[in-house]
């Protein structure tokens, strides 16, 4: 596709349950970054991945929150034991290298009841 | 780490006026300072940004300001258009890496 795509848009879960959210960046995209937005206000980061490895995850708030990239393109923000506090638009982004434009996808929406 | 402050948090201007947006940052280690445009519901996407080997950089109606030295960073539109009304954001990086840490978001509402 021609822009970053996140999967899913809306997600809504129970207090507790596990969570999965699909990031596929712009295709040749070496950096690729999760970052969280909260209601009104500016997006907070959370990981970034050059390649496979995670070369930042200073923004990840707990060991609840975990992400992968295993083949250096599609990427995976896995959080356990969701919490209510946990709702927020989780946005993916990519950029061509790490000193480049980043490109946000339209986020995955995450509702915890 | 880094700290990025934006003003105003609402702003509302006449068709046709000129807007101002202003942030400041922490970190004098910082040296990319990109503006993003959020409308509602929608992705950020980025409007322009400047590094810090420059002072000033415009596009069209758009321009930007760094001031390394008090280490601040401001957004000019002028002419603005009912089309400009969304939510801005700056956001600011060192070398590493390009981690934004972005401002609270500035809302603008352009009145016809």
């Amino acid at each position: 596709g021609a822009g970053v795509s996140q999967t899913p848009s809306n997600k809504v879960t129970e207090k507790g349950k596990y969570v999965e959210l699909r990031c596929d960046p712009i295709s040749g995209h070496t950096a690729l970054y999760w970052y969280r937005q909260s209601l009104g206000q500016g997006p907070e980061f959370l990981i970034y991945f050059q390649g496979t490895g995670a070369a930042d995850d200073s923004g990840l708030p707990n060991d609840r929150f975990f992400a992968v990239r295993p083949e250096g393109s599609v990427s995976t923000l896995k959080i356990q034991r969701t919490e209510r506090g946990d709702s927020a638009v989780y946005l993916c982004a990519s950029s061509l290298v790490s000193t480049g434009e980043l490109f946000f996808g339209e986020g995955s929406r995450l509702t915890v009841l | 780490g880094e700290n990025v402050e934006q003003h105003p948090s609402t702003l509302s201007v006449q068709e046709g006026d000129s807007a101002v947006i202003k942030c400041t940052y922490s970190d004098s280690a910082s040296n990319y300072f990109p503006w993003y445009k959020q409308e509602l519901g929608k992705r950020p996407q980025l409007i322009i940004d400047i590094r810090s080997n420059v002072g000033e950089k415009k596009d069209q109606r758009i321009a930007v300001t760094l001031n390394k030295t008090a280490k601040h960073f401001s957004l000019h539109i002028t002419e603005t258009q009912p089309e400009d009304s969304a939510v801005y954001f700056c956001a600011a990086s060192g070398d590493a890496g390009n981690m934004l840490t972005f401002g609270g978001g500035t809302r603008l509402m352009v009145k016809p």
